[in-house]
């Protein structure tokens, strides 16, 4: 069955600091979205993402907040300058023709500020 | 705003048993709707969805009630098995690109 690729599974960082959280999509599939959940709280919709451009995105989704898809395979999400409330997991998820579709997530990836 | 909620956070029903988890939403707009499971330390995974035109979709041991005019959801999980025991999400797509999740239920089997 195709997945949706996270990496990497687990990232601590400093407070201040840049990370990029990385997905790999399934491979016929064109609209790409990341979301977040904090520790024992619901799934949040942080940005959606399609014909490499932003269609949407979340108040959470602030100037800090960036995804691009550099390499046509990869799709990134960069958080520049992390906080500590932005410790959460974060998932990727896409579909193959649009939003009203099932929506494969991946694992996700554990952020931890410190 | 708008938002969908679950009535319960936590349910434990005996092996072999019939579980039903129910969620309210309260986006009149909203025209897909979808159940996630998901087990602990992984990403949400994909059970069953059903649009608004519908009132009832079945799959595998699961079924979706849609009720529009109190703006109910539930899902029905017929026969438990150990493996169902995870938080349940309902979600909905309300006439633009985002899911929205409720808190979830956490279903528990018991053996």
């Amino acid at each position: 069955e195709p997945e949706v690729t996270q990496t990497p599974s687990h990232q601590v960082t400093q407070m201040g600091q840049e990370v990029i959280l990385r997905c790999v999509p399934i491979s016929n599939h064109l609209y790409f979205y990341w979301y977040r959940q904090i520790l024992g709280q619901k799934v949040e919709f942080l940005v959606s993402f399609y014909n490499n451009e932003i269609s949407e995105k979340s108040e959470i989704f602030d100037d800090q907040f960036s995804v691009e898809r550099p390499d046509g395979s990869n799709f990134t999400l960069k958080i520049r300058s992390t906080k500590l409330e932005d410790s959460a997991m974060y998932f990727c998820a896409t579909t193959r023709t649009g939003p009203n579709t099932e929506a494969f997530f991946g694992q996700g990836t554990r952020l931890t500020v410190v | 705003g708008e938002s969908v909620g679950l009535h319960l956070p936590t349910l434990s029903v005996q092996e072999g048993d019939n579980s039903i988890i129910n969620c309210a939403y309260s986006n009149s707009a909203s025209d897909y709707f979808i159940w996630y499971k998901q087990e602990s330390g992984k990403g949400p995974q994909f059970i069953i969805d059903i649009r608004s035109n519908m009132d009832k979709r079945q799959g595998q041991r699961v079924t979706v009630l849609l009720n529009k005019t109190v703006k109910h959801l539930s899902l029905q999980i017929a026969a438990t098995q150990p493996g169902d025991s995870a938080v349940y999400f309902c979600a909905d797509l309300g006439g633009n690109e985002k899911l929205t999740f409720g808190t979830g239920t956490r279903l528990t089997i018991i053996p």
